[in-house]
């Protein structure tokens, strides 16, 4: 089935350490996004990327870092520079056509 | 500063009635605009999307309406059912007509409890 794969779902991290989580598709998409959720705050672009080798901050992109090596994977890596990371993490790609197809979701917990 | 806004954090409904949800925009410019739902822990669904050349977009129970006049957008839901129950976000981009890729900005989100 195409679709898009977040993982881990869940995922724990002391205080310092660097996490990357990972996001897969197999929908041919060429535009990928990672967003951040926190309660009452809706939806936050981190990172995203429009075409392989290339990708673009978004509005809170500090403390976060990504690649696009290759059209199925835009993995992102959440650094001890992220002040607080503790978030739902949504991964997203899209055919240009306006609508995004979202994954399950990591969510990040700092310990 | 918020450029897409959902002023009602929550809406509860009886089942059976008419769920109207909410969404006003600041940037003219915006000329695409989606409804997600989501449920608790999982990613965001598509539900429904209008273009700006128009006012109106039906799916099922579901009708988007646009003024763009006033800039403001609302999801209606006809009937609610339980099922219905989730977050809904509102989004807006510029299209490529506009010289923009679409990138969505959301708003908040709205809770809708619908009630058996």
């Amino acid at each position: 089935d195409g679709g898009i794969t977040q993982s881990p779902k869940y995922l724990f991290r002391k205080e310092g350490q660097n996490v990357t989580l990972s996001c897969e598709q197999n929908l041919n998409h060429d535009a990928m996004y990672w967003y951040r959720q926190d309660p009452g705050q809706g939806l936050r672009l981190i990172y995203y990327s429009q075409i392989v080798n290339d990708f673009q901050k978004g509005d809170i992109a500090e403390g976060y870092s990504v690649s696009r090596e290759k059209k199925e994977s835009f993995p992102l890596t959440v650094t001890s520079a992220q002040k607080n990371p503790t978030a739902f993490y949504l991964c997203a790609s899209s055919p240009y056509t306006g609508e995004l197809f979202f994954g399950e979701g990591s969510r990040l917990t700092v310990l | 500063d918020q450029q897409v806004k959902q002023n009602s954090p929550s809406l509860s409904v009886q089942e059976g009635r008419i769920s109207i949800l909410n969404c006003d925009y600041t940037n003219s410019m915006f000329d695409y605009f989606l409804w997600y739902k989501k449920y608790p822990a999982e990613g965001p669904t598509f539900l429904i999307s209008i273009s700006s050349i128009k006012d109106k977009n039906e799916d099922g129970r579901f009708t988007v309406f646009l003024n763009k006049s006033a800039k403001h957008l609302s999801l209606h839901i006809v009937p609610s059912q339980p099922g219905d129950s989730a977050v809904y976000f509102c989004a807006a981009s510029l299209g490529r007509s506009s010289g923009g890729s679409y990138i969505p900005t959301f708003g908040r989100g709205t809770s809708l409890i619908v009630h058996p």
